[in-house]
């Protein structure tokens, strides 16, 4: 059974950093990973798409990386803003399920 | 990738009464999924709404409770029947192209039940 874990929980910065989100996840048998970028009360914001067969992607300060041999993707964001202060999610497609993480809630402080 | 429009986005509800919740999508989409999140944890899949049949419910979730339609390939309703107070949730529905393009959010539906 598949198994997504999010680490750290949570994630407190100064503006400006540079930091990375990690996701784990038991069973390599996966379609792909996303993440996802969730604000309080709200909907989720895709963030990056990466395939099986993909190592990474990257959208502006953000780079997504996966390494599924050993069952793990980061999330790096260069250059933290106040504005990237949300829950960041990952989740794993398995044949159209997804698998969530608990997620890593992210402040950046000004 | 596919944009969906959800509404309400937030509704204050007496028990006892329904809401339907409702999803649109700018294009033609294979699946449509709904989630309900409860405060303070992850997404929860309630069911898989299927074109044209009755949807395929996960665990703990019942038709009669949680009754779906999606009549065509870009829309899909949610309807929370005879609510209580632990309905309040934010539900958020999702939709997918294929494997390769991931998944879509709608902008979730903050459901306050009283």
């Amino acid at each position: 059974k598949q198994e997504v874990t999010q680490i750290p929980a949570a994630l407190s910065v100064p503006e400006g950093e540079n930091l990375v989100l990690n996701c784990s996840f038991t069973d390599s048998a996966i379609y792909n990973l996303q993440w996802f970028r969730q604000d309080p009360g709200k909907g989720l914001t895709s963030l990056l798409l990466i395939q099986s067969s993909q190592r990474e992607q990257t959208s502006g300060r953000l780079n997504a990386s996966l390494d599924k041999s050993s069952g793990r993707s980061t999330l790096y964001i260069a250059a933290s803003q106040p504005g990237d202060s949300a829950t960041y999610l990952c989740a794993v497609d398995s044949n159209y399920q997804l698998i969530w993480g608990a997620g890593t809630k992210l402040i950046i402080k000004p | 990738s596919a944009v969906i429009s959800q509404k309400p986005s937030r509704d204050i509800c007496q028990r006892g009464t329904s809401l339907t919740i409702q999803c649109q999508v700018d294009s033609q989409v294979t699946m449509m999924f709904w989630y309900r999140q409860q405060p303070g944890q992850s997404l929860t899949l309630i069911a898989t709404a299927n074109q044209g049949s009755e949807a395929t419910y996960e665990s703990g979730f019942v038709i009669d409770k949680f009754p779906i339609s999606r009549p065509n390939l870009t829309f899909s309703t949610l309807t929370v029947s005879n609510m209580s107070p632990e309905d309040s949730s934010i539900y958020l529905c999702s939709a997918a192209r294929g494997a390769n393009y991931g998944y879509t959010f709608g902008s979730g539906t903050r459901l306050t039940v009283v």
